[in-house]
């Protein structure tokens, strides 16, 4: 299965500004996903990276929040915009664990834990 | 649409003895299901998945679920828990978002695993 690394592990942040989390692949896949993880709260997605054309987004996240980038098969950013304290949480990236599909299951990346005071 | 459900928020046992954490779904056609591990500070990490076959999937660190469709649930369980059995557990099943698969979670099930 893929291998996904993900940075930065942490951050803490003022709010306002804007925080740009990488996730890199060591093989080429065609879907990127991110979640989120509130505090003490389960993962939910909030968009699907494909390259070559704009991320789709779930219900209650924006484009304006949550810019998404896929230049390649291989890496993808998510930024975190104008931060309140509310977007405290934990995000990762996830990508199918085969290029057969959802039946080998999904690799996740080891989070980043972002905290905004 | 698809959903899993974690009833417990906690589960405590002793080490040595068996441990359940319980999950039941709700989906539409055949289910897709995993169970997730998160250890403190880490990402999510693969335990087992049923798709088809054999009821009793097997997975990782001597770790089994039982896939039961009558029932519509997917318990995960072990035999001998260890204390490093410690961690945060996710049940999750295939959903489908805006025409693409992936996950979608319980809300998790945190297991205490005493000396």
């Amino acid at each position: 299965s893929a291998v996904i690394s993900q940075k930065p592990s942490r951050d803490i942040c003022q709010r306002g500004t804007s925080l740009t989390i990488q996730c890199q692949v060591d093989s080429q896949v065609t879907m990127m996903f991110w979640y989120r993880q509130q505090p003490g709260q389960s993962l939910t997605l909030i968009a699907t990276a494909n390259q070559g054309s704009e991320a789709t987004y779930e219900s209650g996240f924006v484009i304006d929040k949550f810019p998404i980038s896929r230049p390649n098969l291989t890496f993808s950013t998510l930024t975190v915009s104008n931060m309140s304290p509310e977007d405290s949480s934990i995000y990762l990236c996830s990508v199918p664990g085969s290029r057969t599909g959802v039946g080998d299951g999904y690799t996740f990346g080891s989070g980043t834990r972002l905290t905004v005071v | 649409a698809q959903s899993v459900a974690q009833p417990e928020d906690q589960v405590n046992v002793a080490e040595g003895n068996p441990l359940t954490v319980k999950c039941t779904y709700s989906v539409s056609g055949n289910p897709y299901l995993f169970w997730y591990v998160q250890y403190p500070n880490r990402g999510l990490q693969f335990l087992l998945k049923y798709i088809t076959g054999d009821n009793l999937v097997k997975g990782s660190y001597g770790f089994e679920a039982e896939f039961n469709k009558s029932q519509t649930s997917f318990h995960l369980k072990k035999p001998s828990a260890l204390v490093s059995d410690s961690a945060l557990y996710f049940c999750a099943v295939r959903a489908w978002f805006s025409g693409y698969s992936t996950l979608t979670f319980g809300k998790g099930t945190m297991l205490l695993v005493s000396p």
